[in-house]
């Protein structure tokens, strides 16, 4: 069955500082790949997704990712955190038809001064 | 700009009350969805449709049914609300169905069953 995990529950990082986050998937087919950003009291929103091509792939507010075929991973990236980059992300893969999603559990950043 | 709206930010109810969420968007997008969030479990897919009228379950459909009588409205129905649906519920919706398409998410409802 396809499944995301996203390994870090929190984690905390400083301003200025370089970002991981993990994740890696499960799916039988090539996956199509989404992190998804939500600030505290807001939706989702899309940071970026791949579906094909170039391996890393480029988003919205200076977040990349690297999908790795081999490791079965997408982790999200960024040189440099701001303090505004505090919030959860969410990686999901679609699944089947109808694009439906599958999201990971989640990871909450947080980001000191 | 795409525009999903939810008709409540938070909504308190009793256990056993019929429970309504509408979920709105007007990109004229044929696909919307209704997910539940929980801490730890990441937002899980309870039902979709693809079409007016047209509906399918997702993961967790139990205790909840929906209705699409409109392109542009997908409601979400809890019969019997009870404790354990206590939740953040978002309603999202895309157009058509390729892969690679990007779901558009509303703020979300908590809603509190007491």
């Amino acid at each position: 069955a396809q499944s995301v995990t996203q390994p870090d529950i929190h984690i905390t990082v400083s301003e200025g500082a370089s970002l991981e986050l993990r994740c890696n998937y499960s799916y039988g087919a090539t996956p199509y790949l989404f992190w998804y950003v939500q600030s505290p009291g807001q939706g989702l929103q899309l940071l970026l997704k791949y579906f094909s091509g170039d391996t890393l792939v480029q988003g919205i507010k200076g977040f990349e990712a690297e999908f790795k075929r081999s490791q079965s991973s997408f982790n999200l990236r960024k040189p440099s955190v701001h303090w505004s980059d505090a919030a959860e992300y969410f990686c999901a893969v679609g699944s089947g038809g109808y694009n439906k999603l599958i999201f990971g559990a989640g990871t909450r950043l947080a980001v000191h001064p | 700009d795409v525009k999903v709206t939810q008709s409540s930010r938070y909504l308190v109810k009793r256990t056993g009350e019929k429970v309504f969420l509408e979920c709105v968007q007007d990109m004229d997008h044929e696909n919307m969805f209704w997910y539940r969030q929980d801490p730890g479990l990441g937002l899980r897919l309870i039902y979709f449709s693809y079409d007016v009228k047209m509906k399918e379950k997702g993961d967790i459909p139990e205790g909840y049914s929906v209705s699409r009588e409109k392109k542009e409205r997908f409601s979400l129905i809890l019969e019997s609300a009870s404790t354990n649906q206590t939740s953040m519920y978002l309603c999202a919706s895309l157009t058509g169905g390729e892969g690679t398409d990007t779901q558009y998410f509303g703020p979300g409802t908590r809603l509190t069953v007491l």
